[in-house]
């Protein structure tokens, strides 16, 4: 089954302890993304990468780190998470169709920094 | 910065009832795409329209893409419960993955 998959669904973490996102998708897709999603703010890119090795800031990248190792895999980095990191985050992946891009998201993780 | 206005924020509506939501921006994009979002799962795309003036139809789902590829919307006929959820339109401004700019959104409840 085509998919994004997201570990962890949940969690919960103190102030300044490092954590890691894992995404993985089986589409072969070249492009990958992370997105936060807030209320009242809708959905904001934090980073993408346009393939292995290449990745760029998005809209929202400050307290976030990305690495693009494999094409597979995008995880997301919070060296030093702080409360106003609290917010449900989405995986993206997509691939250039006749020049549109259709992203695929995983289910999300919600994390809470208290 | 390209910003897409949907309208209304929240809409409540009894089943059976139509609706029509709207995707609204001064800048240009060369496509359009409509997601849906259910409770605590990830956005699921419905359609992408890429033409000015383009109509595509989802069952009981309208989309419409502007003339001038400004603006779209979303018509319901005969909602059903199964309709609930939140609505995202995001503009794609040919600028690769990373051109993509996301609406707020509309929440859209149906009522039994």
């Amino acid at each position: 089954e085509a998919q994004v998959t997201q570990n962890p669904r949940y969690l919960i973490t103190v102030t300044g302890k490092k954590l890691t996102v894992t995404c993985s998708q089986n589409m072969n897709h070249e492009y990958m993304s992370w997105y936060r999603q807030d209320p009242g703010l809708g959905l904001r890119q934090i980073y993408y990468s346009m393939n292995v090795e290449v990745t760029d800031k998005g809209d929202v990248p400050e307290g976030y780190k990305v690495s693009r190792k494999e094409k597979r895999n995008f995880p997301l980095i919070l060296e030093s998470p702080s409360p106003n990191q609290t917010s449900l985050y989405f995986c993206a992946s997509s691939f250039s169709f006749g020049g549109v891009y259709e992203q695929y998201f995983g289910p999300g993780t919600r994390l809470t920094v208290t | 910065t390209q910003l897409l206005e949907q309208s209304p924020q929240f809409l409540s509506i009894q089943e059976g009832e139509n609706l029509t939501v709207y995707c609204n921006s001064s800048s240009v994009f060369s496509s359009l795409q409509w997601y849906r979002q259910e409770p605590g799962e990830g956005p699921v795309l419905l359609v992408t329209v890429v033409t000015g003036g383009e109509v595509k139809k989802l069952k009981r789902l309208t989309f419409q893409f502007g003339d001038a590829r400004k603006d779209s919307s979303l018509h319901i006929t005969a909602a059903q419960t199964g309709d609930t959820g939140l609505y995202l339109c995001a503009g794609e401004s040919g600028g690769g993955a990373d051109g993509l700019t996301f609406g707020k959104g509309t929440h859209l409840i149906i009522q039994p």
